[in-house]
């Protein structure tokens, strides 16, 4: 199966700051690459996603940039604010079936 | 639409006890999943299915089974529920043509 590793498993940084998460897999047919935001006690929420013909995505503050060669795969967020604290995940994806990494707990400080 | 709909929230059982977890999606998606979520961890595929009538097993698929009789529905049943099996339990559903997968709100089951 595949095997799905985050980095880091914790992350504070100051408001206003950037943060970015990077995810590596090892399954090379993987074509769908998702990151996953979870509050406590919510469901994943889909925050961004890129396939594989594509190396960069960007949505507002937050971005995601794809290395198929190198199977990795990372989480940019500029400008981060207190509400982007939350656990974030990774989850690549062959054939519809998602591997979620362990996830990256993220804390803002004000 | 109430997209992908969990039933119950919150359940307590026994070890040994059986139970079914509910699933439901109204969006007319072919493919469902579900998912269990230990604390501090990411989700772990149990079983799958590409449409009615069709159904597989993903990467934890032990003491669980499945079905698929309708597009709709896409129920869970725990055989003979063990501690171990204590968990979240989230229901998805997608539209393949956009990969986007819909998660339900979840189930939050622990067994004793």
């Amino acid at each position: 199966g595949e095997n799905v590793e985050q980095h880091p498993s914790t992350l504070s940084v100051q408001e206003g700051d950037s943060a970015v998460i990077k995810c590596t897999y090892s399954d090379s047919a993987s074509n769908y690459f998702p990151w996953y935001k979870q509050e406590l006690g919510k469901r994943p929420q889909l925050i961004i996603d890129i396939r594989s013909n594509v190396g960069e995505k960007k949505d507002q503050r937050i971005a995601v940039t794809l290395n198929k060669t190198a199977k990795h795969f990372s989480l940019h967020i500029t400008e981060t604010q207190p509400e982007d604290s939350a656990v974030y995940f990774c989850a690549p994806s062959n054939d519809y079936k998602l591997s979620f990494g362990a996830g990256t707990t993220v804390t803002v400080r004000a | 639409n109430a997209g992908v709909t969990q039933t119950p929230k919150f359940q307590v059982l026994k070890t040994g006890q059986s139970m079914t977890l509910q699933c439901a999606q109204d969006m007319n998606h072919e493919y469902m999943s579900w998912y269990r979520q230990d604390p501090g961890m990411g989700l772990r595929l149990i079983h799958y299915s590409v449409g009615a009538g069709i159904t597989d097993q993903g990467e934890v698929p032990n003491g669980y089974n499945v079905s698929r009789s309708t597009t709709e529905d896409f129920p869970l049943r725990l055989l003979s529920a063990a501690p171990s099996q204590t968990s979240v339990y989230f229901c998805a559903s997608i539209n393949p043509g956009a990969y986007e997968q819909y998660f339900g709100p979840g189930t939050r089951l622990t067994v004793t």
